[in-house]
């Protein structure tokens, strides 16, 4: 199975901060990335796929990069509701697979 | 709009089994694979396989083959996963998700908490 490693774990920021999530893939998955947001008690909400491309409705400051085995999440300015944990996913394979997760916690 | 209604929570004994289900409303139930994911107490998201609700077919996570089985009825645009010998560690909450035209899953069920326990 593809591992997918995000990094980091988990991180402290603040309301307006620039955020970086990255994800590195154990073999090419070319552009075959997704990103979701997950809040306590809610099921997962699709914000990035392929890579790079926005689902309707998520705000611009979400953005997604990288192709091949590394790929990065940003957010350019931190909002409160974007508290949450963020997972990628790779579709690649058959067999799919999910990043740890990164919680961003309020610093 | 899409949605995707799961059954009830349901409380199991290990060895058992359990059939959670999905239905679907909104969009043409045969058009999409619908995938099938867990998650346990705190952990992450684990990808348990998916269905093609046109033709039946389906793809399960190695993890799970011979213990999960994923069917459908599409006169009433409805997903199952069935989980059998269930162990403690079987013990998640249980999403259905769409899977959309870009290989990534837009639309999500409400999940079914799924406890496993003597």
């Amino acid at each position: 199975d593809i591992q997918m490693t995000q990094s980091p774990s988990s991180l402290s920021t603040s309301v307006g901060d620039r955020v970086t999530i990255t994800c590195r893939a154990s073999q090419s998955i070319s552009s075959y990335l997704n990103w979701y947001q997950q809040k306590p008690g809610q099921a997962p909400k699709l914000l990035i796929y392929a890579a790079s491309s926005l689902q309707s409705g998520v705000p611009s400051r979400f953005s997604g990069s990288g192709s091949g085995t590394d790929f990065t999440l940003t957010i350019s300015s931190l909002q409160p509701e974007d508290f949450a944990t963020y997972y990628c996913q790779q579709t690649y394979s058959t067999t799919i697979t999910f990043g740890q997760g990164t919680r961003l916690e309020i610093k | 709009q899409v949605q995707l209604v799961q059954s009830g929570a349901e409380v199991k004994k290990p060895g058992a089994s359990v059939k959670v289900s999905c239905k679907a409303s909104g969009y043409t139930f045969t058009v999409y694979f619908m995938h099938w994911v867990r998650q346990a107490p705190g952990q992450g998201l684990e990808w348990m396989g998916r269905i093609n609700p046109n033709s039946g077919g389906t793809n399960y996570a190695q993890k799970f083959q011979g213990r999960v089985t994923m069917t459908r009825d599409t006169s009433i645009s409805t997903a199952y996963m069935e989980l059998s010998r269930l162990r403690s560690d079987d013990t998640a909450i249980y999403y259905c998700a769409r899977e959309n035209r870009s290989a990534a899953n837009d639309y999500w069920g409400q999940g079914t908490l799924v406890t496993v326990s003597s």
